[in-house]
C-alpha cells in the first residue's frame, strides 16, 4: 500500500488566482497520477508521471501543469483558476507487486477546489 | 476512446443480500482494479486481477477477470450498511481508465 497525502482537503478559491494542490507519497513509487472527479461521477486521468523531470498529459485535457523535481511530491497547479475548474482532484502513485508486471494504484484523500 | 461500461449505475439491497456487479469493454486489458470510494474521500483499492480468467477474494469481495480480458465482475456476499459507498472498476496496465461508478445503497 502506499501513504498518499493531499493539502489542502477543501479549497474555495476567487476566479483569477493561482493556485497548487499538493500531493506526496512516501513510498519511493515511481509512477503518479493526477485525477479529476466531478461529485459521484467516474474518474478522469489528467497528469501523470513516470518518474523525476517526467510528465505527460493524460486522457481529459487540463489547463492545469504538473512538475516531478522529487520522486515524493507532485504538485498540480492551476496559473488562473475559473468556476469551470471546481472539481475533486486525486492524486495516485503505483506500485508493482514482486513477480505481477502489475500496476496497482492508490489514491489520496482527495482536495475538494471550489472556485467563485 | 476506451470505454468502461458499469452495471447496475446504482443499486438499493437489503442488508445480508448478495451483490453483483460488471463492467464491460470493447478493448482488452492486462489488468482489472476494483475500487470503493467513500464521499469526500478517495477511491480504495479492494481486489486487482492479474490473470484472464482470475478469481480473487478479499473477504466477503470476489472478483473476476473475463477470460475475453473485456470484463470484470465484482461480486459482495452478505452485505452489510458499511458497504455503502460507490464501486468503480479500472482497466489498464500502468494507465487506468475508471467505470461509470455503480452506487451502492444498503437497507438494514
Amino acid at each position: 500500500e502506499a501513504d498518499i497525502y493531499q493539502t489542502p482537503r477543501y479549497l474555495v478559491i476567487g476566479t483569477g488566482k493561482k493556485i497548487t494542490l499538493e500531493c506526496s507519497q512516501t513510498m519511493g513509487h515511481d509512477k503518479m497520477y493526477w485525477y479529476q472527479q466531478d461529485p459521484g461521477m467516474e474518474l478522469h486521468l489528467i497528469h501523470y508521471s513516470y518518474g523525476v523531470n517526467s510528465t505527460e498529459k493524460g486522457d481529459l485535457s487540463s489547463e492545469s501543469t504538473v512538475s516531478r523535481i522529487r520522486t515524493e511530491h507532485f504538485p498540480l497547479t492551476l496559473e488562473s483558476a475559473r468556476p469551470s475548474h471546481t472539481s475533486q482532484y486525486l492524486c495516485a502513485s503505483s506500485e508493482t507487486p514482486p513477480g505481477t508486471g502489475v500496476y496497482e494504484q492508490y489514491f489520496g484523500p482527495g482536495t475538494r477546489l471550489t472556485v467563485t | 476512446g476506451q470505454q468502461l461500461n458499469q452495471s447496475p449505475q446504482s443499486m438499493f439491497i437489503q442488508e445480508g443480500e448478495d451483490v453483483s456487479m460488471n463492467c464491460t469493454s470493447s478493448s482488452i486489458f492486462n489488468t482489472w482494479l476494483w475500487y470503493k470510494q467513500d464521499p469526500g474521500e478517495g477511491p480504495v483499492l479492494l481486489i486487482a486481477l492479474y490473470k484472464a480468467g482470475e478469481l480473487t477474494s478479499n473477504g466477503r469481495l470476489t472478483a473476476q477477470f473475463g477470460t475475453t480480458r473485456k470484463d470484470s465482475f465484482l461480486n459482495i456476499s452478505a452485505s452489510i450498511p458499511s458497504d455503502v459507498g460507490i464501486y468503480f472498476c479500472a482497466a489498464g496496465t500502468y494507465k487506468y481508465i475508471f467505470g461509470t461508478g455503480t452506487r451502492l445503497k444498503v437497507l438494514a
